[in-house]
């Protein structure tokens, strides 16, 4: 069945880089694309970026410039670099399959916090 | 960016038919998708494509809409119900509204 799960350190110092791993299963990363969306706490999902199934990238213009997604097809695993961490990038962190534009399977998330 | 709009609360009785609204800042035709969240869960997938069920979603949720005004329907809802809706639309780039928390009575 199809599973994603994210990994990563919960705490982050400001101004530091986080670095989580969605590793996946029971899909193709050739087949279908990776979204990361994040969540702060009692507030809506934010969309971050994706990682197409044909390798190219898209990210959401207000992190464009902090974000980084890649992926290792031979390990089933998409990864998410963000820079310059700040107190509001605390929140839930997801991967998501990505299935024409919508998020069919959600990771379980990854609580990640930032703070000194 | 395309803002979703969403009535913050809504409060019901089970048995009861309640309509939850998404209002789109700019149309998105009918790339609007709605999910359930349930406290300390991932978010589910309910309906895509503003009309269409998610396998395995039971079919007293419906959605409808296109343009600008979109709505997820549930009849009856049941106590298991007790949730926070999100819509996304995916017409211009990625956009989620802020959510409902439904309420049974």
């Amino acid at each position: 069945q199809v599973q994603l799960k994210e990994s990563g350190p919960g705490l982050v110092q400001p101004s530091e880089t986080l670095s989580l791993t969605c590793t996946v299963s029971g899909f193709s990363l050739t087949s279908y694309s990776v979204s990361w969306v994040r969540q702060p706490s009692g507030k809506g999902p934010e969309w971050m970026g994706r990682m197409w199934y044909d390798g190219d990238t898209a990210y959401n213009s207000a992190l464009k410039s902090r974000l980084s997604i890649s992926r290792d097809t031979s390990k089933n695993q998409v990864f998410l670099k963000m820079n310059s961490l700040q107190t509001d990038d605390t929140g839930t962190y997801y991967c998501t399959r990505e299935e024409d534009y919508y998020f069919d399977y959600w990771g379980q998330g990854v609580m990640v916090t930032v703070s000194s | 960016d395309t803002v979703l709009t969403q009535s913050p609360a809504l409060a019901v009785s089970p048995g009861e038919r309640v309509t939850i609204s998404c209002r789109a800042s700019e149309s998105v035709s009918t790339g609007m998708h709605w999910y359930q969240q349930k406290p300390g869960q991932q978010p589910k997938l309910l309906i895509y494509g503003a009309s269409n069920l998610e396998s395995g979603v039971p079919a007293r949720f419906s959605g409808s809409g296109s343009g600008t005004d979109f709505t997820l329907t549930i009849d009856p809802v049941e106590a298991d119900d007790t949730a926070t809706y999100f819509c996304q639309q995916s017409w211009n780039d990625n956009t989620f509204g802020a959510g409902t928390k439904l309420e049974l009575k």
